[in-house]
């Protein structure tokens, strides 16, 4: 059964409104969650590494300010998209390990349609 | 510079046949490579992993290769099935002290009946 779940799974929303996605590890506990974007027919791009009771990680070129990522207990971690535009409309997914290490698999949430109209 | 490049970009075979996916990948120091199976609008599921003594493995219709010297795997899969229609994507982990996942961009696979 699914160990990441991610909500909502689809979100539609006016231009300039905030929308939040969650991410639950739901039988462990996770230091470190990871969120990607996915544009049609690519691959993830991960854009930021969400540590508990710290400062996300950003990757080169998102914005921080925002994509605002809040890791505020174990088990959850929120991705916030501020002030969103059409450009922002796209599949946003989530993952964690149950162990930390590259040698764990990374477990991912079902992801989140975002579309801003 | 770290990459992972798979092919074909996309694959089209009939139900019950076999096909092979390709990734070859510059990723230094290497610590694994795990190919993982995306459904359409799902998050991608692990299928196998490959450590640097690894050489094969499977996992049910799926079997794995790892040919550390030239840096390319394999994915083959056997007697398709209509669900195994789905992205399938290589990602390798390099290991300098704090580890780093870099995904491949995907080879986007249809069976069809």
């Amino acid at each position: 059964g699914a160990v990441v779940s991610q909500h909502p799974s689809r979100v539609i929303c006016k231009s300039g409104t905030s929308v939040k996605i969650e991410c639950r590890s739901l039988d462990f506990q996770a230091t470190t969650m990871f969120w990607y974007r996915q544009f049609p027919k690519q691959s993830l791009m991960l854009m930021a590494t969400s540590n508990e009771g710290s400062k996300a990680t950003y990757e080169q070129g998102v914005e921080k300010d925002k994509f605002l990522i809040n890791h505020a207990s174990l088990t959850l971690s929120t991705l916030t998209v501020t002030s969103a535009h059409p450009e922002d409309s796209s599949f946003y997914i989530c993952s964690a390990r149950r162990v930390e290490g590259s040698g764990s698999p990374l477990h991912f949430g079902n992801g989140t349609r975002l579309t801003v109209t | 510079k770290n990459q992972v490049e798979q092919s074909p970009q996309s694959l089209i075979i009939l139900e019950g046949k076999n096909c092979t996916l390709q990734c070859n990948y510059t990723v230094s120091p290497f610590s694994n490579l795990r190919w993982y199976k995306q459904d359409t609008g799902r998050g991608p599921v692990s299928l196998t992993i490959m450590t640097f003594s690894e050489n094969t493995k499977s996992n049910g219709r799926y079997t794995a290769t790892l040919d550390a010297d030239t840096k390319q795997s394999s994915l083959h899969i056997t007697a398709s099935q209509l669900s195994d229609s789905a992205s399938y994507i290589c990602v390798v982990s390099a290991d300098s002290g704090g580890f780093k996942t870099i995904f491949g961009a995907g080879t986007r696979l249809f069976v069809k009946a």
